[in-house]
């Protein structure tokens, strides 16, 4: 078992650019989120997903995409990137009602 | 939206000495977990408490939750310097996790 795979773990990103942050678990779990990560306030919820093709926005969605085919993977796209959007990216899966596994991370900074 | 509260923010300990941090919610939660963040790394789960008054322990550590499901507790008994990270709470809803802004434990040998 893997258990979430991240990647990239690095990204430097100009103004503007796109790009999609790829996540995967193995482990069967049907919810997948999205967190970002800045100091000093604690992991914001970006968008969630409660199964395959079920997708639903968190407390920070704007300027970012999921979609949810397979159960598998969870990607989240950054349409237009902004320097605001400079953070520490995690994805997280579980089993309903249970703790959420993360993956390692990707560092992102936009310039 | 659901606002989880966690103080202190920061933390430093002699080796040894007990640490708690706590954990307060705008709105009945359905549960609370938490979780380690060691520095540099991803958030690792510890607990989860669902029942109104529940007290976990985990070695050295405590756990609590509220009885009115608005509040935790994580205490740590004796730190040592393998317990450095950050602590986060986070509250449960139907779906979705929210976090609180954790607390920092910084241990002095």
């Amino acid at each position: 078992n893997a258990g979430v795979t991240q990647t990239p773990k690095f990204q430097v990103l100009k103004t503007g650019q796109s790009m999609t942050l790829q996540c995967a678990q193995d482990m069967n779990h049907e919810y997948m989120s999205w967190y970002r990560q800045d100091p000093g306030m604690g992991l914001r919820l970006i968008h969630y997903s409660v199964g395959a093709g079920i997708t639903d926005q968190g407390e920070v969605p704007n300027g970012y995409n999921v979609s949810r085919s397979t159960t598998e993977d969870f990607p989240l796209r950054l349409l237009s990137a902004a320097p605001s959007q400079t953070s520490v990216y995690f994805c997280a899966s579980s089993y309903p009602g249970s703790g959420y596994t993360f993956g390692s991370g990707t560092r992102l900074t936009v310039v | 939206g659901q606002q989880v509260m966690q103080i202190p923010q920061y933390q430093h300990v002699q080796e040894g000495e007990d640490f708690t941090t706590y954990c307060n919610s705008s709105t009945t939660l359905s549960n609370i977990q938490w979780y380690k963040q060691r520095p540099g790394g991803h958030p690792v789960f510890l607990i989860q408490l669902v029942k109104s008054g529940e007290v976990k322990k985990q070695k050295r550590l405590t756990f609590q939750f509220g009885e009115a499901k608005k509040n935790s507790s994580l205490h740590i008994t004796a730190t040592q310097t393998t317990d450095v990270g950050t602590y986060f709470c986070a509250g449960g809803g139907a779906n979705n996790l929210f976090f609180g802004t954790g607390t920092r434990l910084t241990v002095i040998p």
